[in-house]
């Protein structure tokens, strides 16, 4: 039944490790999004995929790497892993036009 | 660039009172969408109610409804008849144009309900 899943929904590392977020739709939707909340709650947009295609890349660190095997999926890889990195990142997804974005339930990432 | 502002960093309510939460955004373009979301402490991202700036008439959700003014770029969000369970953070946000459909989110206001 779940829309837009994540995983994991927590993860704790050390700094300089390398760590993977997943995301997958049900939705049949052809734009993904990834979004950064910072401890302020702050929430933005990192990066956005439609049909497996790079369409957003807001200068976000080449430490993170977006990959999308499928219009299904996308992922978020984060290489050297800082203390700043310590957010919770969203997955969303959404069919196109002026649609609705559906957003998974977020991945808390504590960086020590 | 489009920002979007929420000048109310926390409000509270009575339950079954009414409160109204601000936003105010910049653009220059003159189709668009807005968008409140709420934000409970599960941090699931829900979608409340959402505005086409095409529309003159303001969009309603059952206790939710908005008074959406576009000349004055504002669109503050009232709920009615507060329940314990709106007790969340709530954004407003701005969609971008339909090429990517980004969001671009306030700060966020942090709603208490006072039983």
């Amino acid at each position: 039944d779940t829309a837009v899943s994540q995983t994991p929904k927590y993860l704790v590392t050390q700094m300089g490790n390398d760590k993977s977020i997943k995301c997958e739709q049900n939705l049949g939707h052809d734009t993904m999004y990834w979004y950064k909340q910072d401890s302020k709650k702050f929430l933005k947009i990192m990066f956005s995929y439609n049909n497996k295609e790079l369409i957003i890349n807001e200068t976000v660190p080449n430490r993170f790497s977006p990959k999308s095997p499928d219009k299904a999926h996308l992922n978020l890889h984060i290489n050297s892993l800082e203390l700043g990195d310590s957010a919770v990142y969203f997955c969303a997804s959404n069919s196109g036009g002026w649609n609705e974005q559906f957003f998974g339930p977020g991945t808390r990432l504590t960086v020590l | 660039a489009q920002t979007v502002t929420q000048s109310q960093p926390e409000m509270s309510v009575q339950e079954a009172e009414t409160v109204t939460l601000s936003c105010t955004y910049d653009t220059s373009e003159s189709d668009y969408y807005l968008f409140w979301y709420k934000q409970p402490p599960s941090r699931q991202m829900i979608l409340v109610i959402r505005q086409e700036a095409y529309k003159q008439q303001n969009a309603t959700e059952n206790r939710f409804s908005v008074n959406f003014q576009k000349a004055a770029k504002s669109f503050s969000l009232k709920i009615s008849d507060s329940q314990l369970g709106d007790a969340a953070m709530y954004f407003c946000a701005y969609r971008v144009d339909g090429a990517t459909n980004k969001l671009i989110f306030g700060t966020g206001t942090l709603l208490a309900v006072q039983p």
